[in-house]
């Protein structure tokens, strides 16, 4: 089945800085979505984005599908960043989501 | 819109016992799927639904049942509980059929403690 890596899986910043996240598939996929949950455990979709770039305030994401990997950016940090940010890319069939295992976020003001 | 809702919130059962984690949405979503998510394991797929009356098995589907007898619901049932089943339970849903295609909602999660 696709295997799903991100790096780093912990990144302590300070409140202002800036930060990238990067998710790795092992096959073509049909979409891929990244996903902030929270201190108090939701899961917040941030972005659908099965190739190219889409921008949210100062949270923006880039995917190359040819290549097999996303990047999600974070600029400005705030405390209100923090949390486990996941990606997550759709099987061949679009019956199941496959989620790497997260990226925890601390950031510190 | 509440949008997907799950309850109970947090729940603790003893071994051996059975319960029924609920689950709805009020966006007339096809596509309805249940996820576990334990420490350091991201989340993996229990079961899901891609209509009323079609259900099928995802990654880790023992010890678990569910149906789809309407749209809006769409519940999960652990027949005898294990230690190993506690965990955090997500339940998602999105709009067409081809669910993992589309943007997924999630629900706030229930916490299961087996003791």
């Amino acid at each position: 089945g696709i295997q799903v890596e991100q790096s780093p899986p912990d990144l302590i910043l300070q409140e202002g800085a800036n930060s990238t996240l990067r998710c790795n598939f092992s096959d073509s996929v049909n979409n891929l979505q990244w996903f902030h949950q929270n201190p108090w455990g939701q899961l917040i979709n941030l972005f659908y984005i099965p190739s190219g770039t889409k921008q949210n305030g100062r949270l923006s994401a880039t995917t190359v599908a040819t290549e097999r990997y996303s990047l999600l950016y974070i600029s400005s940090s705030q405390t209100t960043d923090s949390g486990v940010y996941f990606c997550a890319v759709g099987n061949q069939a679009g019956t199941a989501l496959i989620f790497g295992k997260g990226t925890t976020l601390s950031v510190s003001s | 819109n509440a949008g997907v809702t799950q309850t109970p919130k947090f729940q603790v059962l003893k071994t051996g016992q059975s319960m029924t984690l609920q689950c709805a949405q009020d966006m007339n979503h096809e596509y309805m799927s249940w996820y576990r998510q334990d420490p350091g394991m991201g989340l993996r797929l229990i079961h899901y639904s891609v209509g009323a009356g079609i259900t099928d098995q995802g990654e880790v589907p023992n010890g678990y049942n569910v149906s789809r007898s309407t749209t809006e619901d769409f519940p999960l049932r652990l027949l005898s509980a294990a230690p190993s089943q506690t965990s955090v339970y997500f339940c998602a849903s999105s709009y067409s059929r081809w669910g993992a295609n589309q943007p997924q909602h999630f629900g706030d999660g229930t916490r299961l403690s087996i003791l």
